[in-house]
């Protein structure tokens, strides 16, 4: 069965370091690829989506992803991190029919 | 478009009572699907719904928990009866099934505490 791997469950970052979430999955064959974000007592939001094309892609906040298929990642990053960013991000795969899979989520804290 | 809803928000009951949550898929999604969030096990699938039936519901923890979509605009979630470990986060989520580009909208969740 496919899985996805969240490698860091809990980051702490001052505010304008930059970040970067590490994401992993494991299948072989055409993938679409998701970062959500969940700020405290929310629900989950789309940050940015992969299906095809250009593999580096942009999403909202200035949040950005790279998928790289040799190494089955998608990570995701941000130059410049500030308060409001701490939230739980997941990453999450999409293989086929509607079912996503989750990672475990990354806790992140930025400190002001 | 007001997104998915989610009913009730919050909700506190008492060990051995029936818990029903209600979802309000975004109009003209055909798929609707049933998470749990926990710290412990994070989020998990319960089950999902493909254009109102059932599909996959082999996230579902036992016999005690049941889900129903009666139509294309309604969908529940029913815990019978409800025991404390039951307490989490239950999002809702909806999607327009089309192929592999199927991006899932999350409701606000109901945060259940079984007492």
């Amino acid at each position: 069965a496919q899985s996805v791997s969240q490698h860091n469950h809990h980051v702490i970052l001052s505010e304008a370091a930059s970040l970067e979430l590490g994401c992993n999955y494991s299948y072989g064959g055409t993938v679409n690829l998701f970062w959500y974000v969940q700020y405290p007592g929310q629900h989950l939001q789309l940050l940015l989506k992969y299906f095809s094309g250009d593999p580096l892609v942009k999403g909202i906040k200035g949040f950005e992803a790279e998928f790289i298929k040799s190494k089955f990642s998608f990570n995701l990053r941000k130059p410049s991190v500030q308060w409001s960013d701490t939230a739980e991000y997941f990453c999450a795969v999409l293989i086929a029919g509607n079912m996503l899979t989750f990672g475990g989520g990354t806790r992140l804290m930025v400190k002001p | 478009d007001a997104g998915v809803i989610q009913s009730p928000r919050h909700e506190v009951t008492e060990m051995g009572q029936e818990v029903t949550l209600r979802c309000k898929p975004i109009s003209g999604h055909n798929s609707l699907f049933w998470y749990r969030q926990t710290m412990m096990r994070g989020l998990e699938l319960l089950i999902y719904f493909n254009n109102n039936v059932p599909i996959d519901d082999s996230g579902m923890p036992e016999d005690r928990f049941s889900a129903k979509m009666p139509n294309a605009s309604f969908s529940t979630l029913k815990i019978q009866p409800s025991e404390p470990r039951d307490s989490a986060v239950y999002f809702c989520a909806s999607s327009l099934a089309r192929r592999l580009h199927n991006e899932q909208f999350f409701g606000p969740g109901t945060r259940l505490t079984v007492l």
